[in-house]
Order: structure tokens, then sequence, then C-alpha cells
């Protein structure tokens, strides 16, 4: 089974904090991805990585970066925490674009709330 | 752009009583079409994959089903277990990325 994992399921951050959410993935997956789920708003792409130190921006990137040094991990950076970042951030990984098996697994979530 | 649009948005079902989730969708050419289940406060569980047109794939009490505008989640003799959110999403010739719909929120009440 695919496991992916997040750092946190819950965490409570300052405004102007430097924010990292870590997630794992033990499935050798090429590919990474980072959403964020707001009521009302569905799933949103923020950044998604294809290859090791490959990133691409997603459809809302502002205020966040993203790190992938290992193929198994992919980090989310909040450089400076803002209240309109409380939300609801996921984790997901799958096999490369060129696969037709391309389902995403996701990962149980971080609950983010920026004070 | 892609598009996907679910509906209804919500759904409160009697144990037992069948229906069906609607997801339409508009791509310039289906490459997938996947199905979630998420919990409150949990992340998406994949459901299923379908590829093209007439294709259905079951999983106990659920059945997705494709046209080339829409698929259909069908939900027989629904248990209160079955109440969740359920995610559609569709993934376009030459993109790496998932357009999701917003999801249908079925309640099964006992």
């Amino acid at each position: 089974d695919v496991k992916v994992t997040q750092s946190s399921r819950y965490l409570v951050k300052r405004t102007g904090e430097k924010v990292f959410l870590e997630c794992v993935q033990d499935m050798d997956h090429e590919n990474m991805f980072w959403y964020r789920q707001d009521p009302g708003l569905g799933l949103r792409l923020i950044y998604f990585s294809y290859d090791v130190k490959m990133k691409e921006k997603g459809d809302i990137p502002e205020g966040y970066s993203v790190s992938r040094e290992k193929k198994e991990r992919f980090s989310l950076i909040l450089e400076s925490a803002s209240t309109n970042q409380t939300s609801m951030y996921l984790c997901a990984s799958s096999l490369p674009s060129r696969v037709p098996s391309y389902e995403q697994y996701f990962g149980p979530g971080t609950r983010l709330t920026v004070t | 752009e892609d598009q996907v649009t679910q509906s209804p948005e919500a759904l409160r079902l009697q144990e037992g009583e069948s229906s069906s989730l609607n997801c339409s969708y508009t791509v310039s050419g289906l490459r997938g079409l996947f199905w979630y289940r998420q919990d409150p406060g949990k992340g998406p569980e994949f459901l299923f994959t379908l590829y093209s047109a007439g294709e259905e794939k079951e999983k106990e009490r659920l059945k997705a089903t494709l046209t080339k505008k829409e698929s259909f989640l069908h939900i027989t003799a629904p248990k209160p277990e079955d109440s969740a959110t359920y995610l559609c999403a569709v993934r376009d010739y030459g993109n790496n990325r998932l357009a999701f719909g917003k999801g249908n929120q079925v309640v099964v009440i006992p």
C-alpha cells in the first residue's frame, strides 16, 4: 500500500513565522504535490515536483516555496506566515505522467492555524 | 481550462436508499477520471480511475461509470459508514495536474 505521511496533523503558528510542512512517501513516486483545501474552494494546487530538485508552480504559489532534496521527501515552506494561510494542507504523490495509472495518493493532512 | 462540476453539493440519504452523484467535466482530451472519498479532517482516499467512455468500476456499494461528458458514482443501499465527501478529478492530455471538483457531501442517516 502507498503511504504518504505528513509531519504534523495540527499546527498553530504566529503571523510572520517561517513554517515548514514536511511530506514523505514510501512508494518511490516521481511526482509529489502540495495542495491547500478550504471550504467552498475545494482543493487548490500550490506546487508540484516531478523529480528531485525540480518544481513547478501550481495555481496559488504566492507566499509559498518548496524543496525536494530527496525523492521521497517534499517540503512546503511558508516564508512569513499570514492569517490567510490558515488552511488544511494536503500532500500527495503519484507515478510519473507517462504512466497511465496516474492516481494521486494523499497524506492525512496538516491543519495549520496562523494567529 | 479544465472544468469539473459536481452535483448535488450535499445529499442526505436514508440507510438503504440508493442514489447517484454526478461529475460533469470539460477537457480537451480525457486521460483519466478519478474518484476519491474524503472523511472530515482527513486526506482524500483513492477509489477508482476510469479512462474511457463506457468503462465501469465497482467497490462494495460503490459503482463508477463514465461517459464522454460526465461520470456517475452510484451508491447502492448505502450504510452510515458511506457518509463522506466524494471528490471527482480529471486529467487532460499533456497535463501533469489533476483538476478537482468541489465534492459531493453525502450523509447517510440510520
